[in-house]
């Protein structure tokens, strides 16, 4: 099955620094890569998401690579806030026949300090 | 998008008991799933429930401990049976956008004494 490794583990930035979180999967069949961010007390939320045709998409302050031959996809947060503190997940899954089981990484906590 | 609500989003209850949790989705859907998020750890699937039909459960979960229940499309129960301190944990309902994507409720943290 389809085995997900993410670091680092914790990341401490100070605002307005930039944040890597880094993620590699052993499945080359995997398709679709989402990123979820999961804030103290709350379920986690779809922030960005990545599908294997393409190598790079942003939105505003997050972007999100894909390198298919390595295997491994990276969060980039840019000009960070204390909001952006949280706790961040990648997956990786394939979305084929209306099934979509991920798995997850283990998560980064993210601190980011004022 | 979906909404989804769950009950009760915490308690703190007593060994050997039973708790079940409630989602309720604004949406009708096919799948949901069940997540489990041991204190400081990943999330781990512990079933896919489908209505009309038994639930899924993922290697290492079985029935008895966390009955499921899909009665319609929109709602699910999920049983966390004969507690002990280990199943101390924060327990997430989930389904399933058209583009893959999951959406979660806030989650019920329950703390087993």
């Amino acid at each position: 099955g389809e085995n997900v490794e993410q670091h680092p583990s914790t990341l401490s930035v100070q605002e307005g620094d930039s944040a890597v979180i880094k993620c590699t999967y052993s499945d080359s069949a995997s398709n679709y890569f989402p990123w979820y961010k999961q804030e103290l007390g709350k379920g986690p939320q779809l922030i960005i998401d990545i599908r294997s045709n393409v190598g790079e998409k942003k939105d505003q302050r997050i972007a999100v690579t894909l390198n298919k031959t390595a295997k491994h996809f990276s969060l980039h947060i840019t000009e960070t806030q204390p909001e952006d503190s949280a706790v961040y997940f990648c997956a990786a899954s394939l979305t084929s026949g209306g099934s979509y089981i991920p798995t997850f990484g283990r998560g980064t906590s993210l601190i980011v300090h004022p | 998008s979906a909404v989804i609500s769950q009950k009760p989003s915490r308690d703190i209850c007593q060994r050997g008991t039973s708790l079940t949790i409630q989602c309720q989705v604004d949406s009708q859907v096919t799948m949901m799933f069940w997540y489990r998020q041991q204190p400081g750890q990943s999330l781990t699937l512990i079933a896919t429930a489908n209505q009309g039909s038994e639930a899924t459960y993922e290697s290492g979960f079985v029935i008895d401990k966390f009955p499921i229940s899909r009665p319609n499309l929109t709602f699910s129960t999920l049983t966390v049976s004969n507690m002990s301190p280990e199943d101390s944990s924060i327990y997430l309902c989930s389904v399933s956008g058209v583009a893959g994507e999951l959406f979660f409720g806030e989650g019920s943290r329950l703390t087993v004494l």
